[in-house]
């Protein structure tokens, strides 16, 4: 019972190098959703997938990209890191409701460290 | 615009005792819902509980239960019993109801609170 796996858990990068950040959901969710969560803070929402072939920003998504594979893969990219992306990076998926109630479910976070 | 406010960086309670979590929000919308989740130290977000604007009564779930004041929008949690293993991160979130109709479920988080659980 997996749930939603984010791979990798750590990873250190050196500024201007790119990577990306894989998140998969075996829930059979239809939207999935990328935050970042500072210390101190809150999570803040990068970019979300209402449905499978829809993406769309969020509050904070200067310097990323992101791609909705299929219907269970949602993965996020940087294309040129900076130091200001060290973060932890939480994936997220839930059904698609018309109602408030739905919870989103998380993955364990990507620890990530821009150099 | 929305906001979520937490008032309280850190708690702590006794082991067995009761503990309230603060959080109060600000909306425009009629429809909306208010959420609870554990971060514990080794990092992941665990969903606890959920209250919607129009139920009438409030939320529990086992030793959970959500102190719902409309009037006032706060949504606290309250701990009984607490144990050890509540130490954690405790956030607070609100998703809006307008302009669902694509299945979006934005989430906007507080700042959090870290309960500390004293034996």
């Amino acid at each position: 019972n997996a749930g939603v796996t984010q791979t990798p858990k750590f990873q250190v990068l050196k500024t201007g190098q790119s990577m990306t950040l894989q998140c998969a959901q075996d829930m059979n969710h239809n939207s999935m959703y990328w935050y970042r969560q500072d210390p101190g803070m809150g999570l803040r929402l990068i970019y979300y997938s209402a449905s499978e072939g829809t993406t769309d920003k969020g509050e904070v998504p200067n310097g990323y990209n992101v791609s909705r594979l299929n219907k269970r893969e949602f993965s996020l990219r940087l294309e040129s890191a900076a130091p200001s992306q060290t973060s932890v990076y939480f994936c997220a998926s839930s059904e698609v409701d018309r109602v408030v109630g739905q919870p989103q479910h998380f993955g364990d976070g990507t620890r990530l460290s821009i150099l | 615009a929305q906001k979520i406010t937490q008032t309280q960086p850190g708690m702590f309670v006794q082991e067995k005792e009761a503990v309230t979590l603060d959080c109060t929000y600000d909306t425009s919308d009629q429809s909306y819902g208010l959420f609870w989740y554990k971060q514990p130290s080794s990092g992941e977000m665990i969903f606890l509980i959920y209250q919607g604007s129009y139920d009438e009564q409030n939320a529990t779930e086992g030793r959970y239960s959500l102190n719902f004041q409309k009037a006032r929008k706060s949504a606290n949690l309250v701990i009984s019993a607490s144990q050890l293993g509540d130490s954690a991160m405790y956030f607070c979130a609100m998703r809006e109801g307008r302009g669902f109709s694509g299945g979006y479920n934005k989430l906007i988080f507080g700042a959090g609170t870290r309960l500390a659980v004293h034996p």
